[in-house]
């Protein structure tokens, strides 16, 4: 059975620090994982998906890697501000559907 | 090109009483997908569907769940006799279709509240 697990659980950074957060997975029979933002009382919103065959994707000052075989990904945020303070949720899918897996999510708080 | 609706954003519902939450995918969209969040845990898949048929309903309670979607018209999620147990965000995605990379886009979530 699949299980995500997201380290930190919560992380408390300055306003212009970059950081990292990180996934991992017990299955790398994956078709893709995806990185979402989930502000409070509000649904997700998709940040990165990354295939099975890719390594890494980036989006402005977003950057998440993949490494398959080790069941791990890692979300990079450069120069983090107030507005990025959320919670990210990764998720890997699988199956036949295609069904997302998700972890319990990383708690950002960005303080100005 | 509207996200994914949700109705309502919020129902609270007496123990005993039904509930019916609605999804209307992303134009073009042909394939939803139900996950309940509950309280302090993470996003748990319910089911699966395209139009007019379930395809994997794995995640789904064995008794008073249901779901569909009609040719026409929203999928929706229909929980019998709600206990307070039920009491959950749940959470609609579409996807254009199941094979290859496609991501899978969130509505806002209906949030039930079960007293």
């Amino acid at each position: 059975k699949q299980e995500v697990t997201q380290i930190p659980a919560a992380l408390s950074v300055p306003e212009g620090e970059n950081l990292v957060l990180n996934c991992s997975f017990t299955d790398s029979a994956i078709y893709n994982l995806q990185w979402f933002r989930q502000d409070p009382g509000k649904g997700l919103t998709s940040l990165l998906l990354i295939q099975s065959s890719q390594r890494e994707q980036t989006s402005g000052r977003l950057n998440a890697s993949l490494d398959k075989s080790s069941g791990r990904s890692t979300l990079y945020i450069a120069a983090s501000q107030p507005g990025d303070s959320a919670t990210y949720l990764c998720a890997v899918s699988e199956g036949g559907s295609e069904k997302l897996v998700f972890g319990k999510g990383t708690k950002l708080t960005v303080n100005p | 090109n509207a996200g994914v609706m949700q109705n309502p954003r919020h129902l609270v519902r007496r123990r005993g009483q039904e509930a019916r939450l609605r999804c209307s995918p992303m134009k073009g969209h042909s394939h939803v997908y139900w996950y309940r969040q509950l309280p302090e845990e993470g996003l748990k898949f319910m089911v699966y569907l395209q139009k007019e048929n379930i395809i994997d309903e794995s995640g789904m309670p064995k008794e008073r769940f249901s779901a569909e979607f009609p040719k026409e018209g929203p999928s929706i999620l229909r929980i019998q006799q709600v206990v307070r147990g039920d009491s959950a965000a749940y959470f609609c995605a579409s996807s254009p279709r199941s094979r290859g990379p496609y991501e899978q886009y969130f509505g806002p979530g209906t949030r039930l509240t079960v007293t």
